[in-house]
């Protein structure tokens, strides 16, 4: 069945980076792009960016811009979302999500299951 | 950037109830491509409806979606205790991706 494992919580610094992994299985990876959201706590969802696992073009959300890069590891199925210059505003769940039925556009069919990353002095 | 709009804010509803949630798009949204999604607290959020009106696979038959011009609706015909969440509106034509900011079902 197909499954997204993302990697366990963590706190950082105001200024540090995060680095978020999402492993794949169950389905052919490099057909499907991953795509990246966040919900603040008691927020709303909220789209950072996607990354095509073949080849590894990605597109992010303008206000990421500078601080946001998606990579993937193509022999172990895992995407990674690094964020930069953290501020309390970045505090959220992280999600990774599959785009259904390959290409770039489409619904989020299957989702991980979240991680969550306190900013905090 | 496409602005969905997602209204009430909050149903307060008892089980067994029809629940109608309402999307509206600032513009066109190509293609129908908009979709509905659920979470409960702690979870992440879950496919119901693709493409305006299909619904994702193992979803109840009581979970419906409509279009009618720059406006979606999502209806649930009888609410289940289950059923109790909040329910997010997404176009995925369109870059940005945009989410509405969400409806919750509570009980009543």
């Amino acid at each position: 069945q197909v499954q997204l494992v993302q990697s366990g919580a963590e706190v950082k610094k105001p200024g540090a980076s995060v680095k978020v992994s999402c492993e794949a299985s169950g389905y052919t990876f490099l057909r499907y792009y991953i795509h990246w959201v966040r919900q603040a706590p008691g927020q709303g969802l909220e789209w950072m960016g996607e990354i095509n696992p073949t080849g590894g073009a990605t597109t992010y959300a303008e206000r990421f811009q500078g601080r946001l890069t998606m990579t993937t590891d193509t022999s172990t199925g895992t995407v990674y979302m690094d964020l930069s210059s953290l501020r309390s505003e970045d505090t959220a769940v992280y999600y990774c999500a599959r785009v259904c039925c390959g290409g770039s556009y489409g619904e989020f069919d299957y989702w991980g299951q979240g991680t969550l990353v306190t900013v905090s002095s | 950037e496409i602005v969905l709009t997602q209204s009430p804010g909050t149903l307060s509803l008892s089980p067994g109830e029809r629940a109608t949630l309402s999307c509206r798009a600032s513009q066109s949204v190509p293609s129908s491509d908009l979709a509905w999604y659920q979470q409960k607290p702690g979870q992440a959020p879950r496919l119901l409806i693709y493409g305006a009106s299909s619904r994702a696979a193992g979803i109840p038959e009581r979970f419906s979606g409509s279009k009618s011009g720059t406006d979606f609706t999502l209806t649930i015909s009888r609410l289940e205790p289950e059923d109790f969440a909040v329910y997010y509106c997404q176009q995925y034509r369109s870059s940005p991706r945009t989410f509405g900011q969400g409806t919750k079902v509570e009980i009543k």
